[in-house]
């Protein structure tokens, strides 16, 4: 079936450090991306988004790349802190109904 | 103030029993949502509401029921509770464009 995954359940990284989170999605009709940060008991926060007429969107320390040749998704966040240790979740939506589909999430661990 | 909040954030029940989350907000959106999440695993959509005279199924919604109050609030019932539905229960609201808010969370143990 279509869904959207990720390619590394786990990333660990370096305080200061870049960190690239990825996400793989199967539907080409799929027109609008977005990434949530799931802090430990808490709800899904919104980082960013970017829509399917877009490659490239950036925000305070994160940008997403939409690569729809390969139907590809990341997210990278510039001087990774402490305080960005959470997991991270891609979600797509398609057509009108704004329904999104959610991967599994990658938890990511920033080294002191 | 939380746009969207969630009552209970805890509830502990026993196999059988009905149980209903409550959630309401702020945002003057349209659309809510409830979700379920399970350990380390991502989000999984129970039911959805368009506006208060709509109401659907999501991948997941045998079991559960929902009520939409008013714009503000929409509710999630379990009927009655087995083990299995242990898990997180997310309350999300969403503009037209699509990005979906949600609330803090309700962790629902049913022994």
């Amino acid at each position: 079936g279509e869904s959207v995954g990720l390619h590394l359940p786990t990333l660990s990284v370096q305080e200061g450090d870049n960190s690239i989170i990825n996400c793989a999605y199967s539907n080409s009709a799929s027109d609008y991306f977005i990434w949530y940060k799931q802090e430990s008991g808490k709800g899904p926060q919104f980082i960013i988004d970017i829509r399917s007429n877009m490659d490239k969107r950036q925000g305070q320390r994160v940008t997403v790349l939409l690569n729809k040749t390969v139907k590809h998704l990341s997210l990278q966040i510039a001087a990774t802190q402490p305080g960005d240790s959470a997991v991270y979740f891609c979600a797509e939506k398609r057509g009108a109904g704004n329904m999104l589909t959610f991967g599994g999430g990658t938890r990511l661990m920033v080294k002191p | 103030d939380a746009d969207v909040t969630q009552t209970p954030r805890n509830r502990i029940t026993k196999t059988g029993k009905r149980i209903m989350l409550e959630c309401s907000q702020t945002k003057g959106h349209d659309r809510m949502y409830w979700y379920r999440q399970d350990p380390g695993l991502g989000l999984q959509l129970i039911y959805y509401s368009f506006d208060v005279k709509d109401i659907n199924k999501g991948e997941i919604s045998d079991g559960y029921s929902v009520s939409r109050q008013a714009q503000a609030k929409f509710s999630l019932s379990l009927e009655s509770a087995i083990p299995n539905q242990t898990a997180l229960y997310f309350c999300a609201t969403s503009e037209r464009t699509g990005r979906q808010f949600f609330g803090p969370g309700t962790r629902l143990t049913v022994l």
